[in-house]
């Protein structure tokens, strides 16, 4: 059973405009969520991250949401660029519990010129 | 920088044959993970360990077995290769104290035929 959801495989946005997205989970003694980028070939790379108890968390062109209430986390960035092509996997953890990460099966997300 | 490194990046060998995915990390982490992801999917944890002469199961049974005897060396093994264990294979690493920011390496992906 999938604690944490992608639900979109992939997403188009053109350049410049903002890319959204989405994330769901079902755990919620999750308190931890991070964003993973990775392109093809490579392992992900860090993103951002937010505690459970912030609602967002921003760093430079990208930002995350998160509603607890919904079970919900969302990345925005803004504006999109050619170089954010990749795929984006969402992650959660319990902190207080073990130390794994919990991973969804990741959004592609393509920037259109 | 992360520096964390896997070798071979790709291996095609034939059914039976033994193997051992190598990963090492120079930055003196503790943590050190294997995950294994398919195409479209989440990354799943298969081994995990805390440090030296440490190693645990992750969530998704493997065939493999890890060992840790040196902090950054924590290599993988398939006594017995069956196309059921093609798949990519990531290493990751963390600083006990950066709560959950993982570093990856590249990954190996394996093709067993």
């Amino acid at each position: 059973d999938q604690q944490v959801k992608q639900n979109s495989p992939s997403l188009s946005v053109q350049e410049g405009r903002i890319s959204i997205l989405n994330c769901d989970y079902t755990n919620s003694m999750f308190d931890y969520f991070l964003w993973y980028k990775k392109y093809p070939a490579e392992g992900p790379t860090f993103l951002i991250s937010i505690s459970s108890i912030k609602d967002k968390n921003e760093d430079g062109r990208f930002t995350v949401f998160l509603n607890k209430s919904a079970k919900h986390l969302s990345l925005h960035i803004v504006p999109s660029q050619p170089g954010d092509s990749a795929v984006y996997f969402c992650a959660a953890s319990e902190r207080g519990r073990d130390d794994k990460i919990i991973f969804g099966k990741g959004t592609r997300l393509h920037i259109l010129p | 920088e992360a520096d964390i490194y896997q070798t071979p990046r790709y291996l095609v060998i034939g059914t039976g044959k033994k193997i051992t995915l190598e990963c090492s990390q120079t930055m003196g982490h503790d943590k050190m993970y294997w995950y294994q992801q398919d195409p479209g999917m989440e990354l799943h944890l298969i081994h995990y360990s805390y440090g030296v002469n440490s190693t645990e199961k992750g969530d998704l049974s493997s065939e493999s077995t890890v060992s840790r005897i040196r902090t950054e060396h924590f290599p993988l093994t398939l006594e017995s290769a069956r196309p059921s264990h093609t798949s990519q294979y990531l290493c990751a690493s963390r600083d006990k104290w950066s709560y959950n920011e993982q570093f990856f390496g590249p990954g190996t992906r394996l093709t067993v035929l």
